[in-house]
């Protein structure tokens, strides 16, 4: 069993279409990241959670973490064939211990 | 500049034989990382480092040695290696601090290939 389980898995939509992707656990973070992979690279942050009902925005990427601080989920607005990779949220398990879900594979057709 | 860089970016190789892979960051950071990617992109940690210390030991066959020379550098040595191990590998680093907030650096990978 998965701690952190993201869904979809993969999502294929046309520019200019919105979507949201979610991550969802029975555990409670004290923190919650959202990294993206485009191919041939490594996991990029781009954005960290920290207080339940937190949204932060990043550009038309919106992120929000959970009251419950159990759960987070990613808004594209407008997307862009530029936004296509895989998107990983991660959580702490300990001091340093990264806990990745199963990422979503994310692809925005022109 | 490469915050996070490792070598090879590819490696093809026999069943059997033993490799190892290099890392360095030149960020001054304190803890670095190894994980592994499997074909379905599942990132999982395998190790941590903090200033040259083992800090994270997940369950991984004992093939698998990590070895730090410096704080800067963390390698990875794996022996008699086998099909399953065909994965990509990612080094990461970070501050080590205990913030929530901290922030880990990743390499480009490096692409395994055991045949």
């Amino acid at each position: 069993t998965q701690l952190l389980e993201q869904s979809p898995q993969f999502l294929s939509i046309q520019e200019g279409e919105n979507l949201t992707v979610y991550c969802n656990s029975s555990s409670v973070f004290s923190s919650l990241q959202w990294y993206r992979q485009e191919p041939g690279e490594g996991p990029v942050l781009l954005v960290t959670v920290v207080t339940g009902g937190e949204v932060k925005k990043l550009k038309r990427l919106t992120f929000q973490f959970g009251d419950a601080r159990k759960d987070s989920s990613l808004h594209i607005t407008a997307a862009q064939p530029g936004d296509t990779g895989l998107y990983l949220c991660a959580a702490l398990q300990g001091a340093q211990k990264l806990v990745f879900g199963q990422g979503t594979r994310l692809t925005i057709n022109p | 500049d490469t915050a996070v860089s490792q070598t090879p970016k590819y490696l093809v190789t026999q069943m059997g034989n033993d490799k190892s892979i290099k890392c360095e960051q030149n960020l001054g950071h304190d803890t670095m990382y190894w994980y592994k990617q499997d074909s379905k992109k599942f990132l999982k940690i395998m190790f941590s480092y903090n200033n040259k210390e083992l800090i994270i030991n997940e369950t991984v066959p004992n093939r698998f040695s990590p070895k730090s020379p410096d704080k800067a550098h963390l390698n990875l040595h794996i022996n008699s290696l086998e099909l399953g191990d065909s994965a990509v590998y990612f080094c990461a680093s970070s501050q080590g601090g205990r913030s929530s907030k901290e922030t880990q650096y990743f390499g480009p990978g490096t692409r395994l290939l055991v045949l």
